[in-house]
């Protein structure tokens, strides 16, 4: 069974720090995706990584995939209460038709 | 263009009742995922179809079925609700294999009393 942790599992910040979300696995993904979610909706997706190493920037979001692509990681450069929702990271399998989330992270920036 | 479109937003049903849920993907998206999210369980995945075909299951019981017809449009059923069928219920839709990335809908939000 594949497996991805989240943590930390609830962050509350202040408006304009910075915030890390981290995603592991002892499995190998080929790819992750990282979602963000409001309440009442579904995920939204906002970025893909699909090779090891790879870093990808959104704006103020950062994301880097694992060189092993058994890991990921989100950072937020001072973060806004726009910023706030719940973070879902998401491991495809090779066929790539399944995913398997982690349990999510709360995100809640303060004015 | 229109993004997944599910319905109903709201269901009440109960104990024992089946239930039968609609989606609607993205025009052009030939795969439609379903998913289930609850507070304990977090997204688990039920099963994915693509041009019709279920091409992946999750570790659901036989209760939950689902079907994907020639227009890409899919439908969920479950049979026999419990009080733990109680969940938010999402269908994401994308072009292939979701390798990057699915559009999901806002969910079906299932309440069985």
């Amino acid at each position: 069974t594949q497996l991805l942790e989240q943590s930390p599992q609830f962050l509350s910040i202040q408006e304009g720090e910075n915030l890390t979300v981290y995603c592991n696995s002892s499995s190998v993904f080929s790819s992750l995706q990282w979602y963000r979610q409001e309440p009442g909706e579904g995920p939204v997706l906002l970025v893909t990584v699909v090779t090891g190493g790879e870093v990808k920037k959104l704006k103020r979001l950062t994301f880097q995939f694992g060189d092993a692509r058994k890991d990921s990681s989100l950072h937020i450069t001072a973060a806004q209460p726009g910023d706030t929702g719940l973070y879902l990271c998401a491991g495809a399998q090779a066929a790539g038709n399944k995913l398997t989330f982690g349990g999510g992270t709360r995100v809640l920036v303060k004015p | 263009k229109a993004g997944v479109t599910q319905t109903p937003r709201y269901l009440i049903k109960t104990r024992g009742q089946q239930v039968t849920l609609s989606c609607s993907p993205i025009s052009g998206h030939r795969s439609v995922s379903w998913y289930q999210q609850t507070p304990g369980q977090g997204l688990q995945f039920l099963f994915e179809y693509f041009s019709e075909t279920q091409r992946n299951k999750g570790n659901f019981p036989g209760r939950f079925s689902g079907r994907q017809f020639s227009n890409s449009r899919s439908e969920m059923n479950v049979s026999t609700l419990e009080l733990g069928d109680s969940a938010l219920y999402l269908c994401a839709s994308s072009l292939s294999a979701g390798n990057y990335g699915y559009t999901f809908g806002s969910g079906t939000r299932l309440t069985v009393v």
